[in-house]
């Protein structure tokens, strides 16, 4: 399996535009997880859906963010508008049970920079 | 809630010398604990975990941990570290009562010098 796919890997944009990142699970595994990662703040959980429904969103930041998984093997976390302060690597984790016995499965980020 | 310490925020050492890397935990009830690795520009890679049964784990790489209950602990070690060792370590724990996240640590900055 090549593991949890995220694209892009960096991403610069100004101030204002809308954001898109992407992640593919690897498959088979049904909870996938969206994590936030700045120097301030560490890791943050965002979201995490079950089977292509979130299940708890209450990371997520503000109205701006949003995340779809329209089927089991894609998940889009969006941001709109995009500010400064957004600026941080942006992980998907996906595993096939609740309790990670397994840990979770990591992909290799989205490096973000708003300017 | 839950929460999880990582006392040190960066741990220098030079090569061939032991490393502990401190983490402890709160929870009042039954926890899972793990230790995770990110290299330079990559995600986060599990070391060991903690489930259930004997409290020392051995992970990837030469690793392991102690979980110690009453300490409410999670110390991780290694008996000779390698350049190759410098990265982020990542303490997480995973308990029913905190709705099935896991709540990870600040993180430790591993820096092994030669």
């Amino acid at each position: 399996d090549a593991g949890v796919i995220q694209s892009p890997r960096h991403e610069v944009t100004e101030m204002g535009q809308e954001v898109t990142l992407r992640c593919k699970p690897i498959s088979g595994h049904d909870y996938l997880f969206w994590y936030r990662q700045t120097m301030m703040r560490g890791l943050e959980l965002l979201i995490y859906f079950n089977n292509n429904v979130p299940i708890d969103d209450s990371g997520m930041p503000e109205d701006r963010f949003s995340a779809k998984m329209p089927n089991a093997s894609f998940s889009t976390l969006k941001i709109q508008p995009s500010e400064p302060r957004d600026s941080a690597v942006y992980f998907c984790a996906s595993s096939f049970v609740d309790i990670p016995s397994g840990g979770y499965t990591f992909g290799s980020g989205t490096r973000l920079t708003v300017v | 809630a839950q929460s999880v310490t990582q006392l040190d925020s960066q741990v220098p050492v030079f090569e061939e010398a032991p490393v502990e890397l401190r983490c402890n935990y709160s929870s009042s009830v039954s926890v899972y604990l793990f230790w995770y690795v990110q290299y330079p520009n990559q995600g986060l890679q599990l070391l060991l975990k903690y489930l259930s049964g004997s409290t020392l784990v051995k992970g990837i790489n030469g690793f392991e941990a102690e979980f110690n209950k009453s300490q409410t602990s999670f110390h991780l070690r290694k008996p000779s570290v390698h350049i190759s060792d410098t990265a982020e370590y990542f303490c997480a724990a995973w308990s029913y009562n905190q709705g099935g996240k896991l709540i990870f640590g600040q993180g430790t900055e591993l820096s092994v010098k030669p």
